[in-house]
């Protein structure tokens, strides 16, 4: 079975400060990760995947995120924050073909303070 | 964008009627899926369809039936509404991209089941 877990339901920061979004996954075969935003009142959209090959991933608006496999971690960092950032954002997994459901964490709302 | 639509994108009802949220795709998409979203749960798969007339259940199918007669709809039927089917579903579908598959959503139904 998979499962996610985002630490933090509520992330605050500052204008113009790192985002640090963090993503716990378990899987019993190699994942595939994804982050997703979502504004309010709106659908999922996808802000960057990892599926193989480099750990690094870099995604739209800035974020990336950094597949770790001995910390089975994938957190989502944003170098500066802005006020358009202000969302919530979701970390699933589904195995190795994209294909199969998505297991989701539970997301964490992000704030940003002027 | 993924081409996809759903309908209704607001409903509310009363506690043991039927109602049925469509969702439809126009880029012939062969996976398709249902996730109902609820505060403090993230996404759960409601269930999600291989194919036409392919179909399986989710994490969270108990009082929900799907259908899909052909490729573009997905239908999902709640046979007797209950409270605790109050939600936001969303519809999904599963695109390659860049050499693997990902899954990109409707923009939801917010159901209210009084």
């Amino acid at each position: 079975a998979q499962s996610v877990t985002q630490l933090g339901s509520h992330v605050s920061v500052s204008e113009g400060a790192l985002v640090l979004l963090r993503c716990n996954y378990s899987s019993s075969v190699p994942p595939y990760l994804f982050w997703y935003v979502q504004y309010p009142n709106q659908g999922l959209q996808l802000l960057l995947k990892y599926t193989t090959g480099a750990t690094l991933v870099k995604g739209i608006n800035g974020f990336e995120a950094e597949f770790k496999k001995s910390e089975t971690s994938f957190h989502l960092t944003k170098p500066s924050a802005h006020m358009s950032d202000a969302a919530e954002y979701f970390c699933a997994v589904s195995r190795s073909s994209g294909n199969t459901p998505l297991v989701f964490g539970k997301g964490t709302r992000l704030s940003v303070i002027a | 964008d993924a081409g996809i639509t759903q309908s209704p994108r607001h409903k509310v009802t009363e506690t043991g009627t039927p109602v049925t949220l469509r969702c439809h795709q126009t880029e012939n998409h062969r996976y398709m899926y249902w996730y109902r979203q609820d505060p403090g749960h993230g996404l759960r798969l409601i269930h999600y369809s291989y194919g036409v007339k392919d179909t399986d259940k989710g994490e969270v199918s108990d009082g929900y039936s799907v259908s899909r007669s052909k490729t573009e709809d997905f239908l999902l039927t709640l046979e007797s509404a209950t409270s605790s089917q109050t939600s936001v579903y969303f519809c999904a579908i599963s695109e390659s991209r860049q050499g693997s598959d990902t899954q990109y959503f409707g923009p939801g139904t917010r159901l209210t089941v009084l």
